[in-house]
């Protein structure tokens, strides 16, 4: 079993639609969560972090943590073909470094 | 641009031969990281840096990888003997600062490179 597990789509949506993404994990250690944006060919791109549980909003984007259930989103309001991209959850321990990611889920958003 | 910077961009190489990746992180950052990702994966963590210090290796760092940070600044990854199982996105990330209250936070913003995209043949 992996530590992360993350669907790894491919999810398409019209553009406008809410999108929700998710990840679940098994290491009870992890204590920081993160989402990253990849477009093709690039590297990962910082969305969104969170530290232990609870929500973050941050314009159209909004990350929850659970930890009880050990189940992390992120949900995309007003969807953009712009937003069209992989995105990756991360999430590390106490220390804050050797983040594990998830196999990220590609994300289509048609106009 | 004062992002991290990774070079090459793109490398096609023997399997057999010797290949070295450079990653300069953003200047005020002390943590350097080292990931390979394969085609619908996410990053594999290889390695972390806190200044010239190498502090973690990953099973996945064959005795055939090396990587140094000879100065605290600009880091290097030496893949031996090229396989054709080496073929990935090689990607180098930087974090963080001594000094902030939120060090255990900051040391969490990853910033990433463009990466080194090797093939092998």
């Amino acid at each position: 079993q992996k530590e992360v597990e993350q669907d790894p789509g491919p999810l398409s949506v019209p553009e406008g639609a809410i999108v929700s993404l998710n990840c679940t994990y098994s290491n009870s250690a992890f204590q920081y969560f993160m989402w990253y944006r990849q477009y093709s060919r690039k590297g990962p791109e910082l969305l969104m972090y969170t530290y232990s549980s609870g929500n973050k909003e941050d314009g159209r984007f909004t990350a929850q943590v659970d930890k009880s259930s050990k189940y992390i989103s992120l949900f995309i309001r007003d969807s953009q073909p712009s937003d069209s991209a992989t995105y990756l959850c991360a999430m590390s321990g106490a220390g804050g470094f050797k983040t594990i990611f998830g196999a990220g889920t590609r994300l289509f958003v048609k106009a | 641009d004062t992002g991290v910077s990774q070079n090459p961009r793109h490398k096609i190489t023997k399997r057999g031969q010797n290949v070295t990746f450079r990653c300069d992180p953003i200047s005020e950052h002390n943590r350097l990281y080292w990931y390979r990702q394969t085609l619908g994966q996410g990053p594999e963590f290889l390695t972390y840096f806190q200044n010239e210090a190498q502090l973690e290796k990953s099973r996945l760092l064959s005795d055939r990888f090396s990587a140094e940070r000879p100065k605290g600044s600009f880091s290097t990854l030496e893949i031996q003997r090229t396989e054709q199982g080496d073929s990935a996105m090689y990607l180098c990330a930087s974090t963080g600062s001594l000094g902030s209250r939120r060090v255990g936070a900051r040391h969490t913003e990853a910033f990433f490179g463009q990466g080194t995209r090797l093939t092998v043949v």
